[in-house]
């Protein structure tokens, strides 16, 4: 196993367009998270996944926003009518079930909105 | 509410030298976890430490050392001898649970040859 997987690693688009975003986890860890990070700042928590079932959204995370993971392995994350304002590092991170344990992070899709 | 701060914006040291990385954190929770991540420039985060709320006693590991203080809700991280390599963006992170982690803004260190 190599680690989290994300693809694309960057991607642009037009506003309004829709995107969607794809990480693969380490496969034995059950815990899937999506956070956002844009330029100067910490990544921010949008969703996470404890197998397939998402437990909790941010308020970040708008109706534009769906995050799936339907077999509890892979996990996407699509965006809806895209806005310059959703141009951001988007990171995918996996871990054991347990708050003791940190998380592995993907390198991260960077969107562009133009 | 949690709120981690991480005051320093940009730190530049010349290679050799130590450096402290400050994080102040806030909660009300009596369990919780903390942890530094690096982001180098490549843009993955990788982590570096993670120490829980009962345990204080300071961590070395090579040339990093963290020194956690409950009294003052401080977690500082520094780094001795410093290199090249260790140029990044260093971010400080508590988790309640572990389903959510609030990260700092971080500290972005160069270190000049």
């Amino acid at each position: 196993d190599t680690g989290v997987s994300q693809n694309p690693r960057h991607k642009i688009t037009k506003r309004g367009q829709n995107v969607t975003f794809r990480c693969d986890p380490i496969s034995e860890h059950n815990r899937l998270y999506w956070y956002r990070q844009t330029l100067g700042q910490g990544p921010e928590f949008l969703t996470y996944f404890q197998n397939e079932a998402q437990l909790e959204k941010s308020r970040l995370l708008s109706d534009r926003f769906s995050a799936e993971r339907p077999k509890g392995s892979f996990s996407t994350l699509e965006i809806q009518r895209t806005e310059q304002g959703d141009s951001a590092m988007y990171l995918c991170a996996s871990s054991p079930t347990g708050e003791r344990y940190g998380y592995t992070f993907g390198s991260g899709t960077r969107l562009t909105v133009v | 509410a949690q709120k981690v701060t991480q005051a320093q914006t940009e730190i530049s040291v010349v290679e050799k030298e130590d450096v402290t990385l400050d994080c102040v954190y806030e909660t009300r929770d009596t369990t919780y976890y903390l942890f530094w991540y690096k982001q180098p420039p490549s843009g993955e985060l990788v982590f570096l430490i993670r120490r829980n709320s009962f345990d204080e006693q300071n961590e070395i590991s090579g040339r990093y050392s963290w020194n956690f203080q409950k009294s003052t809700s401080s977690f500082n991280f520094t780094i001795t001898a410093s290199q090249v390599v260790d140029s990044a963006v260093y971010f400080c992170a508590l988790s309640k649970k572990g389903n959510q982690f609030y990260f700092g803004t971080g500290t972005s260190l160069t270190v000049i040859p």
